[in-house]
C-alpha cells in the first residue's frame, strides 16, 4: 500500500470547517484512499472513502486531487466532539494480503471553544 | 445496534501468564482483524481472518494466537511470548475482505497491562 503524510497536528475554532490534509503522492491507480478517527481510547471510526471523485457523506466531504496525489478530508462545521486523530489510508480494493490497511500516526485535530 | 463487542475493556495479568482477548461481532461480516495500538502510534496488524478456520498472519503475528471457530467470534491469546504486551488491543471486522466500499469496523477496544 502506498504511504500517506500528515501533519502531526491541527487546531479547528468551534464552527469553522476543519481541511485535514493528506499526502499520497506514491498512490496506484487501484488505491482508494480512505479516512478514519480515532476518538481517544476508542476504537476508530471510518468516515469515508474515494477513489477519483470528490465524495460526500453525512460525516464530511472528500476532495482528492486531479493528479490523485494528495487529498482533504472537509468537516464542514467542527464541533467539540470532532476532536480526534483523523487517518489517512490509500489500499487497494482486492481480497487477500490487501486487507493489511496500514494506520500511521495520523493528525491529531482539536476543536477549540 | 450491531456491532462489535470487545471484552474487557480493562484487563490486568501477571508477567509469564497467557491470557485471551475476546471479539464478537454480531454484523455477520467475513473478515476479522486483530490490531495491536501503543501510545502515540498508529496500529499495528496482527491477525486476519477471511473465512471460519482461517487465519493468516500480520505484521506482528509472533506471541499471539487466534481461532476461528465461528464467523461471529475471533479471540485472541496474548501469550508468555510476547515480549511486551502491555497495549491497546483493537478488534475490527468487515464484511467481504477486500472488496470496494467495505471499510472496516472497530470494537472499542481491550486496554491490557502486564507486570
Amino acid at each position: 500500500d502506498a504511504k500517506t503524510t500528515q501533519p502531526p497536528s491541527m487546531d479547528c475554532a468551534e464552527g469553522r470547517a476543519a481541511n485535514l490534509p493528506c499526502n499520497h503522492s506514491t498512490i496506484s491507480g487501484n488505491e482508494y484512499v480512505y479516512w478514519y478517527r480515532q476518538i481517544h481510547s476508542q476504537g476508530p471510526q471510518y468516515i469515508i472513502h474515494g477513489l477519483k471523485n470528490n465524495e460526500t457523506n453525512e460525516m464530511a466531504s472528500l476532495i482528492i486531487t486531479e493528479d490523485r496525489k494528495s487529498s482533504t478530508l472537509i468537516l464542514p462545521h467542527a464541533t467539540l466532539r470532532d476532536t480526534a486523530v483523523y487517518y489517512c489510508i490509500v489500499r487497494v480494493a482486492g481480497g487477500g494480503s490487501n486487507y493489511k490497511l496500514t494506520f500511521g500516526k495520523g493528525t491529531l485535530l482539536t476543536v477549540n471553544p | 445496534d450491531g456491532g462489535i463487542t470487545q471484552s474487557p475493556k480493562y484487563l490486568f495479568r501477571k508477567e509469564g501468564q497467557n491470557v485471551t482477548l475476546s471479539c464478537e461481532q454480531n454484523l455477520n461480516h467475513d473478515a476479522m482483524y486483530w490490531y495491536r495500538q501503543d501510545p502515540g502510534q498508529g496500529l499495528r496488524l496482527i491477525y486476519y481472518s477471511q473465512i471460519v478456520n482461517d487465519f493468516q498472519k500480520g505484521d506482528i503475528a509472533e506471541g499471539y494466537s487466534v481461532s476461528r471457530e465461528k464467523k461471529e467470534s475471533f479471540p485472541l491469546t496474548v501469550t508468555s511470548a510476547q515480549k511486551n504486551p502491555t497495549a491497546f488491543y483493537l478488534c475490527a471486522s468487515s464484511p467481504l475482505a477486500g472488496a470496494v466500499g467495505s471499510p472496516l469496523h472497530f470494537g472499542n477496544g481491550t486496554r491490557l497491562t502486564v507486570t
